[in-house]
């Protein structure tokens, strides 16, 4: 079954640019799905940050004003998050999720990776 | 955009007991409502998809029911795995997750 496998660095520097890549395995990024990324603060709740389709359309939670990015490569079967100009406000959780196009419902989800926001 | 709004924020019920959690949108969301649980230290698990389908896997004792902007999941008889923070999510538009319900054992 696919499999969703978050990679980067686990520690930013304040006004840095944080930047996660998603391995997707067991199955094709190019099937009728949206890739998403959800971040989760320590000890609070789940916040959607964006999601990227195959052919390369975005959608953005419009809370993070412009700082987020995301693309696809469907080369190499993933897909990726920057953040930019990021705050102790951004320490999280950062997980890497596959969306239903009908329905919207997120499954699977990547195990999760701390990123914390220090200088 | 739509907000989701779960209560109780937290409950600590006894095994074997039968346990509601409720989830209101801010407007219409028809059944695009999904259920997740998110064990200490874990991802979120799809529990509930589409307000009332039970995802593979899943035991039998998780529920969900309702449409439009009122949405329940129950336990019909909770167990000591059960211990978790569930949370609501709605797939109508934009993804919105509620503030979560935790759930404690007795």
């Amino acid at each position: 079954q696919v499999q969703l496998q978050e990679s980067g660095p686990g520690l930013v520097k304040p006004s840095g640019t944080l930047s996660l890549t998603c391995a997707v395995s067991g199955g094709s990024i190019s099937t009728n799905n949206w890739w998403n990324w959800v971040r989760q603060p320590p000890g609070k709740g789940l916040e959607w940050i964006g999601e990227i389709y195959h052919s390369g359309s975005t959608n953005y939670n419009p809370s993070l004003k412009g700082r987020v990015t995301t693309s696809v490569d469907k080369s190499k079967n993933r897909f990726s998050l920057k953040l930019t100009s990021v705050t102790a406000a951004d320490t999280a959780v950062y997980y890497c999720a596959r969306k239903a196009y009908e329905g919207g419902w997120f499954d699977p989800w990547g195990q999760g990776t701390l990123v914390t926001v220090s200088s | 955009d739509i907000q989701m709004t779960q209560s109780p924020s937290s409950l600590s019920a006894s095994v074997g007991d039968r346990v509601t959690i409720t989830c209101r949108a801010s407007q219409t969301i028809s059944s695009y409502l999904n259920w997740y649980q998110q064990k200490p230290g874990k991802a979120p698990k799809l529990l509930i998809y589409a307000a009332s389908s039970l995802q593979s896997g899943v035991p039998s004792r998780f529920s969900g029911s309702g449409s439009g902007t009122d949405f329940t999941l129950t336990i019909s008889s909770l167990q000591p795995e059960d211990l978790a923070t569930y949370y609501c999510q709605q797939g109508y538009s934009t993804p919105a997750f509620g503030q979560g319900t935790k759930v404690e054992i007795k």
